[in-house]
Order: structure tokens, then sequence, then C-alpha cells
């Protein structure tokens, strides 16, 4: 159950793209498409940005998407405003039935 | 509104027990998997437990199996984590969080902070 791989920290100006990828074998992100991601601000619980690796719950805007290529997946936040600015964490589901979460991004809007 | 309230934290020392509960409202326990995730401080989310409704099947991180125990209750429709033999390495707030599609987490509570330290 080894943490999937995320770049510590990502910045960008307001108005551009960021992507934050997220690295993991072929038993968790490259098996199955059951990618999430969360956005945690200082202080409050996580909240669910991206589910089955491109899906958006409802109420979360579209500048957030979500994609894959084999064992890595991506989440790509276009438009930056300065409220995304939080920790950002993918997880997968294993084949074992247990999940694991990457690392954590910083997400510093400049 | 799904709401999902933790207690039972606390300050424990080395060795001992504790027992957190999660009460559920707006969502059905029996219908949903239902997970803990813990974050020490200053750390990232860890995965540590998930019940498929209310006993048919669990799952432990390796970091917990043998130690940590998840039950529901689904008279109180509440979510247990019955933590034993606990160290300083458990120090950290544990969310329960309700399973949601493509087996994400779709809903969390706002926490509970465990201390082990003597």
């Amino acid at each position: 159950q080894s943490a999937l791989t995320q770049p510590a920290s990502v910045s960008g100006s307001p108005g551009q793209s960021i992507t934050i990828s997220c690295t993991g074998t072929s038993s968790d992100v490259g098996g199955y498409n059951y990618v999430s991601w969360y956005q945690q601000h200082p202080g409050k619980a996580p909240k669910l940005m991206i589910h089955g690796v491109t899906n958006r719950p409802s109420g979360i805007s579209n500048r957030f998407s979500g994609s894959k290529s084999g064992n890595t997946a991506s989440l790509t936040i276009s438009g930056l405003q300065a409220e995304d600015e939080a920790d950002y964490y993918c997880c997968s589901s294993t084949s074992s039935t247990t999940w694991v979460f990457g690392g954590g991004t910083k997400l510093t809007v400049l | 509104e799904v709401q999902l309230v933790e207690s039972g934290g606390g300050l424990v020392q080395p060795g001992e027990s504790l027992r957190l509960s999660c009460a559920a409202s707006g969502s059905t326990l029996s219908e949903n998997w239902m997970h803990w995730v813990r974050q020490a401080p200053g750390k990232g989310l860890v995965w540590v437990s998930h019940i498929k409704g209310v006993g048919t099947s669990t799952s432990y991180a390796d970091s917990v199996k043998g130690r940590f125990t998840i039950s529901g209750d689904n008279a109180k429709n509440t979510l247990y984590l019955q933590m034993n033999s606990l160290t300083a390495e458990d120090t950290a707030v544990y969310y329960c969080a309700r399973g949601g599609p493509n087996r994400s987490f779709d809903y969390w509570g706002q926490g509970a902070l465990v201390t082990v330290s003597s």
C-alpha cells in the first residue's frame, strides 16, 4: 500500500491553468477507473472534486477536470482563482479493495 | 443533506484503546460503504478502513490491521472505529467519510483528533 506520487507543490497566476499529476501502479491508478481528487483548505475536511477519473460531482466548477494515461492520473484547474489555493490529494481504489492516497500537492495562486 | 459527526477523540497513553463514533444523518449507513481516513498533524490523508453496508465486508490498511476494528450500528445509524494498542504514530485527525460513486468519498465529517502521548 505505497502512497501515490504527487508533486509537493505547484503554483500559477490567476487566470492560468495548472496540472497536478498522480502516479501509481497497474494495481491501482492504471488498473481501474477509480481515481478521485480532493481539495482541502487549512483546518477543513477534504472535498470531493473529481471521481471516476473524469467525473465532476454536482456543484463543482467545470474549471476542474481529470484525466488518466497509463499509471498516471492528472487534475487540471483552468482559470485559476484565489480560492483554488489549497492542498489537493488524489486517491485510487486498489486490486485488494483498499484505497491509497497521494502525498498531497500544495497549490499556490501567485 | 448528509451530515457526518465524529466523536470520541482525545488524549490517550501508548498501549491504550479508544473508540471513535460517527453519527450519520441524511444517509443510511447500511446502504453505503463507509470509511475512516486519518491525517497526522501537518501530513497527508491516509485511508484507514472501510465497511460495506454494515458488517458484510471490511478492509484495513496494513498499518492498523489487527489493532483497529470498524463496525456499525444500524439502529443508531452510527459508524465506529475501535482502536487498540495505540502508538504515537496513530496520532491524527480521524475523518469518517461516506463511499461515493466510483469508489470515491463524497461526504466527510469534521474530524476527531486522537493524540497518543505519555
